[in-house]
């Protein structure tokens, strides 16, 4: 099977630094992907990562290490409006020309005034 | 505006009714999904179809049918055989030739009466 793992739940306080790590293992890999998701809304794509290292955008950072299977979310200078579900996806190719994602159960982060 | 519209926002099915979740887009997007997400869940792929006539199963196909007879749509039906379908239901679609980042419209949620 396809295994994602991530932490359940996080807290944090506002201005603060977070970061949400993920692990995985797959039978085939084409990118590693984040997405935010508020309670009741649809996720929306923060950031993708296929090759190692850090992206950067603004506030948010993602780094992948795919000889570990690992990548982390790196969330700075925290606002309330982060308060959200925060989803690790890897793409599988295997088998298929497009691949399809497998999703992590989700990260719950509670930012703290 | 470009963008992905899932009707209706909420849904109520009757004990041995197949109910239909709309789901259309005009980014011109090739591949189109349908997921399902339970509370404490990850998304879970229920079909997903990357040319017009074609579908594939995902990992929880049973109790569900697809049709994809134009590009812009792919609607789900939650047929009577589906003896669980209270759920959030997401849609989403990709361009392979844009890093196959999937983007989402804004859920269906359904409950059984």
């Amino acid at each position: 099977g396809q295994n994602i793992d991530q932490p359940t739940e996080m807290t944090a306080t506002e201005g603060a630094i977070v970061q949400i790590n993920c692990t995985y293992q797959t039978s085939g890999f084409n990118g590693l992907f984040w997405y935010q998701q508020h309670a009741g809304e649809a996720p929306t794509f923060l950031s993708y990562n296929v090759l190692d290292g850090l992206e950067e955008k603004g506030r948010f950072s993602s780094f992948l290490s795919r000889s570990k299977g690992y990548s982390y979310l790196l969330l700075k200078e925290l606002q309330m409006k982060d308060s959200a579900s925060y989803l690790c996806a890897v793409n599988n190719d295997r088998g298929s020309t497009l691949g399809r994602l497998y999703f992590g159960r989700g990260t719950q982060l509670t930012v703290w005034p | 505006d470009g963008g992905i519209t899932q009707s209706p926002k909420y849904l109520f099915r009757k004990e041995g009714q197949n109910v239909t979740l709309s789901c259309e887009q005009n980014l011109n997007h090739d591949a189109m999904y349908w997921y399902r997400q339970d509370p404490g869940q990850g998304l879970r792929l229920i079909y997903y179809s990357q040319i017009v006539n074609d579908f594939q199963k995902g990992d929880i196909a049973e109790g569900y049918s697809v049709s994809r007879e134009k590009k812009e749509s792919f609607p789900l039906t939650v047929t009577s055989a589906q003896k669980n379908p209270t759920a959030f239901y997401l849609c989403a679609s990709s361009s392979p030739g844009a890093k196959n980042i999937q983007y989402f419209g804004a859920g269906t949620r359904l409950s059984v009466l």
